[in-house]
């Protein structure tokens, strides 16, 4: 059974500039989150998709939004990129809350 | 407020011994649920362990067990006989509102992680 695959693995953006990351979940999950992890703040929580509909959000500026798809895959957007966004962009699947949830490999975003 | 706190930065411990990784939370919701999980260098978050503030018993999963002291808000993680394939980052992390269908979450709140050093 395949885990959770996030795409690209790495990232290399430009300040100002706008980035998609993407999330697939276990087949059969229908619950993604996604979490952002820098040195400074640790693992914050940025929000949380079941069936399609934002369930929860964190405390992050408009620039960051998320959706999710039909077939559960989720993808998250940046958009007017700064220095302080550079982080490791975790994703999370679970059948859906509150079960378990399973991590994925992360993309790591750096902004120069 | 909901927090998750981990005071020790980083820890040593000898192959094959027992470490413990302290973890404490603060919560108004009498209905949590309290986890571990370990990253190595790779990034990959791996669940290790779960303790819903309901269970009557400590949770174990083979070399890994949850030491849960409710009246003291704490949930230390033991492992084991280390192995050097335990050496990562551990982070501990909670939940809320774990026994509530309607209005459940998968929002985790996590710890700032302990650096687990397993030396040879």
């Amino acid at each position: 059974k395949a885990g959770v695959t996030q795409t690209p693995r790495y990232l290399i953006k430009t300040r100002g500039q706008q980035v998609t990351l993407s999330c697939s979940p276990i087949s059969g999950h229908r619950s993604v989150s996604w979490y952002q992890q820098t040195p400074g703040q640790g693992l914050q929580f940025l929000f949380e998709y079941f069936s399609e509909t934002q369930r929860n959000k964190g405390n992050f500026p408009g620039r960051f939004s998320g959706r999710q798809f039909s077939n559960s895959r989720s993808e998250m957007n940046v958009s007017t990129l700064e220095l302080g966004d550079s982080a490791l962009y975790l994703c999370a699947s679970s059948l859906g809350p509150p079960d378990e949830a399973f991590f994925g490999q992360g993309t790591r975003l750096t902004v120069v | 407020a909901q927090k998750i706190t981990q005071t020790q930065p980083g820890m040593f411990v000898q192959e094959k011994e027992a470490v413990t990784l302290d973890c404490t939370y603060d919560t108004s919701d009498p209905s949590y649920g309290l986890f571990w999980y370990k990253q190595p260098s790779s990034g990959e978050m791996i669940f290790l362990i779960y303790q819903g503030s309901y269970d009557q018993q400590n949770a174990t999963e083979g070399r890994y067990s949850l030491n849960f002291q409710k009246a003291r808000k704490s949930a230390n993680l033991v492992i084991s006989a280390s192995q050097l394939g335990d050496s990562a980052m551990y982070f501990c992390a909670m939940r809320e509102g774990v026994n509530q269908p309607a209005g459940a979450t998968n929002k985790l709140i996590f710890g700032t992680g302990t650096l687990l050093a397993v030396q040879p």
